[in-house]
């Protein structure tokens, strides 16, 4: 099985400040990653596929880029409504895999 | 406006059995790969099978492998999951998502808990 590692585990930031999230793969992936943000109690939403592919409706604060097995997911501009917990997913192989999610809160 | 809603979830022994239901409306049902996703309380997700829109190709994670089925009836829109000999280590929210390699669309979840 493909495993997915993000780092940080949880990241302390500002509203406004730019968040930076990675996520690696333990084989290459191609752009085959997508990834979710997640808030308590709720449904995951996708934020973007294709490793960096902006879902519909999605603010375009929100960007991922990598290919392979190194992949980022950026805010640029933290804002209130993005503190929630954020994972990434492959979809090169079965079974399809989840990072162990990030936490951002805030400071 | 797409929606799908999980119902079947509840408490069960361990060894027990459940069957999941997802009720699929706004979109054509058939046309798209359907997937279970889980979450166990204060934990992470954990992709757990998923099936063609014909029922062709059906993959598991290997833990429920032998033990949950995955099944679709595209006229009632909607798509299942049998689950035997249930374990603790099953007790997760479960969710309906639309997708194969990557989910667009969620279920509210259903929370499964196996406990005697």
């Amino acid at each position: 099985d493909i495993q997915m590692t993000q780092s940080p585990s949880s990241v302390s930031a500002s509203v406004g400040d730019r968040v930076t999230i990675t996520c690696r793969a333990s084989q290459g992936i191609g752009s085959w990653l997508a990834w979710y943000q997640q808030k308590p109690g709720k449904a995951p939403k996708l934020l973007i596929y294709a490793a960096s592919s902006l879902q519909s409706g999605v603010p375009s604060r929100f960007s991922g880029s990598g290919s392979g097995t190194d992949f980022t997911l950026t805010i640029s501009s933290l804002q209130p409504e993005d503190f929630a917990t954020y994972y990434c997913q492959q979809a090169n192989n079965f079974p399809r895999t989840f990072g162990g999610g990030t936490k951002v809160e805030i400071k | 406006e797409v929606q799908l809603v999980e119902s079947g979830g509840g408490l069960v022994q361990p060894g027990g059995s459940l069957r999941l239901s997802c009720a699929a409306s706004g979109f054509t049902f058939s046309s798209y790969w359907m997937s279970w996703v889980r979450q166990a309380p204060g934990k992470g997700l954990e992709w757990v099978a998923n099936m063609k829109q014909d029922g062709s190709e059906k993959y598991y994670v290997d833990s429920v492998k032998g033990r949950f089925t995955i099944s679709r009836d595209n006229a009632k829109n909607s798509l299942y999951l049998q689950m035997n000999s249930l374990r603790a280590e099953d007790t997760a929210v479960y969710y309906c998502a639309r997708g194969n390699t990557n989910y667009g669309y969620w279920g509210q979840g259903t929370l499964v808990t196996v406990s005697s």
